[in-house]
């Protein structure tokens, strides 16, 4: 296993298109999470999963970004009717949850959006 | 809520120096921090996590410090390299929680020119 992997690298789509994002984690790792960066800005949470139950979910999510992870392996994002504002870098991350407190998060190489 | 702020925002300095890198959060109660490299584009490197009950981690030229009780930590960079120029990040979950989330700095970036 190489790392956490997302797909596509990056990603150019019209206003009011939808898009969809892949996260494969690192294959042991329980649990995954979705971050968004802005230039100049640290990444801020979007949501996590524990297996496939989504956890949470930051208030930056909103009714039109959706987060599946139906088998507790992989990941996607969507995002429908995409807005010039949804212009950023999409970052997945893994960890394991051994029940002794979060351990170490692994950052995949993240998806660039940008709507035009 | 927890709130993260790193000093300095940005830093250029010759090839050699020793570097201090500050990071400091509102919410103390923290089980562990996290130490992050990204190079303009990229995804993010984990760097070093130090948990609450240890005060220092090391890995090479790179040396962390924790102190809870004032809500700090430091990034020590030994004898830096141009290879070295990055924004570093520090990661920290909520107080008193073990579950994901993180609240990130805005980071410092570093530019070591030869």
């Amino acid at each position: 296993d190489t790392g956490v992997s997302q797909n596509p690298r990056h990603k150019i789509t019209k206003r009011g298109q939808n898009v969809t994002f892949r996260c494969d984690p690192i294959s042991e790792h329980n649990r995954l999470y979705w971050y968004r960066q802005t230039l100049g800005q640290g990444p801020e949470f979007l949501t996590y999963f524990q297996n496939e139950a989504q956890l949470e979910k930051s208030r930056l999510l909103s009714d039109r970004f959706s987060a599946e992870r139906p088998k507790g392996s992989f990941s996607t994002l969507e995002i429908q009717r995409t807005e010039q504002g949804d212009s950023a870098m999409y970052l997945c991350a893994s960890s394991l949850d051994s029940g002794q407190g979060r351990t170490e998060a692994f950052f995949g190489q993240g998806t660039r959006l940008t709507v035009v | 809520k927890q709130e993260v702020t790193q000093i300095p925002a940005a830093l250029s300095v010759p090839e050699g120096e020793n570097l201090v890198l500050n990071c400091s959060f509102t919410d103390s109660a923290i089980y562990n921090l996290q130490w992050f490299r990204q190079d303009p584009g990229k995804g993010l490197t984990s760097l070093l996590l130090i948990q609450s009950s240890q005060r220092e981690q090391t890995s090479g030229r790179l040396n962390a410090s924790l102190d809870k009780s004032s809500g700090r930590s430091t990034l020590y960079i030994a004898a830096s390299q141009p290879g070295d120029s990055a924004t570093y990040l520090c990661a920290v979950p909520l107080g008193g929680s073990t579950l994901g989330r993180l609240y990130f700095g805005r980071g410092t970036q570093l530019t070591v020119w030869p």
